[in-house]
């Protein structure tokens, strides 16, 4: 079946960039388009953007200035950068298949990235 | 841009029904037949429960369903059990992006 696992540092520095890798398993990667979405400690989820493996991005217009996704075909993965980060970042980093449909079917179990000095 | 309204809570009793409301606007869940609806139980990663308003995923029990009027959208569960409780979160394409909803805290009594 479809699995998915986020891995990358838990915690990381005020102004520095956050940087998380999805590893999908029991699919290609060329199948789906693949997403990140984050929830901070005690609030809701929040899209981030989205990656399809030719290289189609879509970000949150929140975040488009901060955040880069790409993909490894070759080893069946997909990456997010978040830079400038501060305590607001503080939450937990889901990855997903799915893009601006809403439609997302497969995550992983996420990851919490803790931003502080 | 804002997230969707959803009730912070709502609750019934085991073998009930509850509707969560997710409302928007017309450049969101108004505008386009992308509403979808998240379980998420603590320490979990979200389920997909409902997509395409009212389409169900292989698996989820047909005692859930969605529909959608004007810019609300909503999650209805019949026969409400134990394991539903749970937090759920309305999503809907906006256009250029995904927005999702804060979610709310369903509480089965």
């Amino acid at each position: 079946q479809v699995q998915l696992q986020e891995s990358g540092p838990g915690l990381v520095k005020p102004s520095e960039t956050l940087s998380l890798t999805c590893t999908v398993s029991g699919v290609s990667i060329t199948s789906y388009y693949w997403s990140w979405i984050r929830q901070p400690p005690g609030k809701g989820l929040e899209y981030i953007g989205y990656i399809f493996y030719s290289g189609i991005t879509n970000y949150n217009p929140s975040l488009k200035s901060r955040v880069t996704i790409s993909v490894d075909t070759s080893n069946n993965q997909f990456s997010l950068k978040l830079s400038s980060v501060t305590a607001a970042d503080t939450a937990v980093y889901y990855c997903s298949s799915g893009y601006y449909t809403g439609k997302f079917d497969f995550w992983g179990q996420g990851t919490l990235v803790t931003v502080s000095s | 841009q804002s997230a969707l309204t959803q009730p912070r809570s709502v609750s019934g009793s085991p073998g009930q029904s509850v509707t969560i409301s997710c409302t928007g606007t017309s450049s969101d869940v108004g505008g386009y037949n992308f509403v979808s609806w998240y379980q998420h139980h603590p320490v979990k990663a979200p389920r997909l429960m409902i997509y395409d308003v009212s389409q169900r995923p292989s698996g989820v029990p047909d005692r859930f369903s969605g529909s959608k009027s004007g810019n609300t959208a909503s999650l209805t569960i019949s026969g409400l059990q134990a394991e539903d409780e749970a937090d759920y979160y309305c999503c809907s394409y906006a256009g250029s992006y995904t927005v999702f909803g804060g979610g709310t805290r369903l509480t089965v009594l």
